[in-house]
C-alpha cells in the first residue's frame, strides 16, 4: 500500500502566482481531507470530500482557495493568487468515509510564498 | 463550535520514565479521540483511539485514558525510548461526523 502521495513535497513561489497541491489518497478510501498546518494556527482542516463530493469547506480561508476532486483517486487544493502569509505544510489525509475511522495523513507539502 | 485543550506544549522525560499528556474536549457529543503522532518531516499518524463506551485502551507502552464526566482524556506512554520523541496531537468527533478537532499539540522530547 503506497498510502496517500502528495505532490509536490516543496513548492516555492512568489506573491500573486498560482499553486496547485495535488493528491492521491488510498484506494478504496471514500473521504478525503486537506489540512494546513502553521505553528500559529496549529492543524485546521481546509476542506473535505466523501464521494468526491464537497462535504464542508467552512475551514477554507477565502476565494482564492479552491479544491476540487474529479475522481476518487486525485485531488487539488488551488491557491490563486497566493500571498505569504499561506506559507505552510499543506497535508491531505483519506479515510473509509465513516465516523470514527482513521485519517491517513500524506507526507505534506512545504509551501513557501516569497 | 467544537474546541480541543491539550497539555502541556512541551514535555521533557527521561528515557524510560513516564509521560502523561491531557486534552480537554467541550462538546458532551463527542464521543471519538484518537491520538496522533508527528515525526519531523512527517504527517501526522494515528497510534491510538478510544470511543466513549470505553474508559480506557492500552496497546504495548501507550495507553489513552476516557473521562466523559469531566470532559477529559489522556494518554500515557510509559518506558519511554528515544524514538518516543515527537509532536502529539489529541482530536475529538462527534457520531456521524467525519471532521476531527485536533488540539494544539504536544511536543515531547525523550532525554537519553
Amino acid at each position: 500500500d503506497a498510502g496517500v502521495i502528495q505532490s509536490p513535497r516543496h513548492e516555492v513561489t512568489e506573491m500573486g502566482q498560482e499553486v496547485t497541491l495535488r493528491c492521491k489518497p488510498i484506494s478504496g478510501h471514500n473521504s478525503l481531507f486537506w489540512y494546513r498546518q502553521t505553528m500559529m494556527r496549529g492543524l485546521e482542516l481546509l476542506i473535505y470530500f466523501n464521494n468526491n463530493v464537497p462535504i464542508d469547506d467552512s475551514g477554507m480561508p477565502e476565494d482564492r482557495f479552491s479544491a476540487k476532486m474529479p475522481n476518487a483517486s486525485f485531488s487539488t487544493l488551488k491557491i490563486q493568487p497566493s500571498e505569504p502569509r499561506d506559507s505552510a505544510v499543506y497535508f491531505c489525509a483519506s479515510s473509509l468515509g465513516l465516523s470514527g475511522t482513521t485519517q491517513y495523513f500524506g507526507p505534506g507539502t512545504r509551501l513557501t510564498v516569497l | 463550535g467544537e474546541n480541543v485543550e491539550q497539555h502541556p506544549s512541551t514535555l521533557s522525560v527521561q528515557e524510560g520514565d513516564s509521560a502523561v499528556i491531557k486534552c480537554t474536549y467541550s462538546d458532551s457529543a463527542s464521543n471519538y479521540f484518537p491520538w496522533y503522532k508527528q515525526e519531523l518531516g512527517k504527517g501526522p499518524q494515528l497510534i491510538i483511539d478510544i470511543r466513549s463506551n470505553v474508559g480506557e485502551k492500552k496497546d504495548q507502552r501507550i495507553a489513552v485514558t476516557l473521562n466523559k464526566t469531566a470532559k477529559h482524556f489522556s494518554l500515557h506512554i510509559t518506558e519511554t525510548q528515544p524514538e518516543d520523541s515527537a509532536v502529539y496531537f489529541c482530536a475529538e468527533s462527534n457520531f456521524g461526523n467525519e471532521k476531527l478537532t485536533f488540539g494544539t499539540g504536544t511536543r515531547l522530547t525523550i532525554i537519553p
